[in-house]
């Protein structure tokens, strides 16, 4: 079957880094994402990896490793409005996205 | 402003009852897609269309039912509903289907 998988919750500190991890069995990847949803809204899209390394964004950085089946998104500078939750989805042969449950990041001033 | 639009924004239906969700992009994107997000799960796929005239069944089709008349409305229709289709549902659009997906605001709907 296919599985994404990532923490359910992490906590950080304002002004601090995470990393967030995403790992993954799918049937065929043809790319990865990341997006962000806060509480009551809809999912908006940080990023996107389809070949190995690491894509930077201001703040935000996504990594990809596909023979590992991990990705990661990394977060600098903490800001309050981070809070929020984060979503990893592959796109599998069919390009279907496949989601992840997505990770509750807190942010403590 | 361009982007996607839902309606209605919440709604609470009674079990047996028939409902239309409604989701209509500007973007003039040809790919478009229904989810519904539940709480400790990911984005589930429950149709999509690639095109217009086009729609294809997802990861729980059953219960729902769409139709993609033209480019810019992609309705989902529950012909009797459940109390297990309460549910955040998400509309979103792609320029094509191997493209990034935007999401409209989504639609909260409880079955009683």
């Amino acid at each position: 079957g296919q599985n994404i998988d990532q923490p359910t919750e992490m906590t950080a500190t304002e002004g601090a880094i995470v990393q967030i991890n995403c790992t993954y069995q799918t049937s065929g990847f043809n790319g990865l994402f990341w997006y962000q949803q806060h509480a009551g809204e809809a999912p908006t899209f940080l990023s996107y990896n389809v070949l190995d390394g690491l894509e930077e964004k201001g703040r935000f950085s996504s990594f990809l490793s596909r023979s590992k089946g991990y990705s990661y998104l990394l977060l600098k500078e903490l800001q309050m409005k981070d809070s929020a939750s984060y979503l990893c989805a592959v796109r599998d042969s069919n390009y279907q996205l496949i989601w992840g449950a997505g990770t509750k990041l807190i942010i403590k001033p | 402003i361009a982007g996607i639009t839902q309606a209605p924004t919440s709604q609470i239906l009674a079990a047996g009852r028939r409902m239309t969700l409604r989701c209509t992009q500007d973007m003039r994107h040809n790919a478009m897609y229904w989810y519904r997000q539940d709480l400790g799960l990911g984005l589930r796929l429950i149709h999509y269309s690639n095109t217009a005239g086009t729609t294809g069944k997802g990861e729980v089709p059953d219960g729902y039912s769409v139709s993609r008349a033209n480019t810019d409305d992609f309705p989902l229709t529950l012909a009797s509903a459940v109390p297990s289709q309460t549910s955040v549902y998400f509309c979103a659009s792609s320029a094509k289907a191997e493209e990034t997906q935007y999401f409209g605001p989504g639609t909260r709907l409880l079955v009683l």
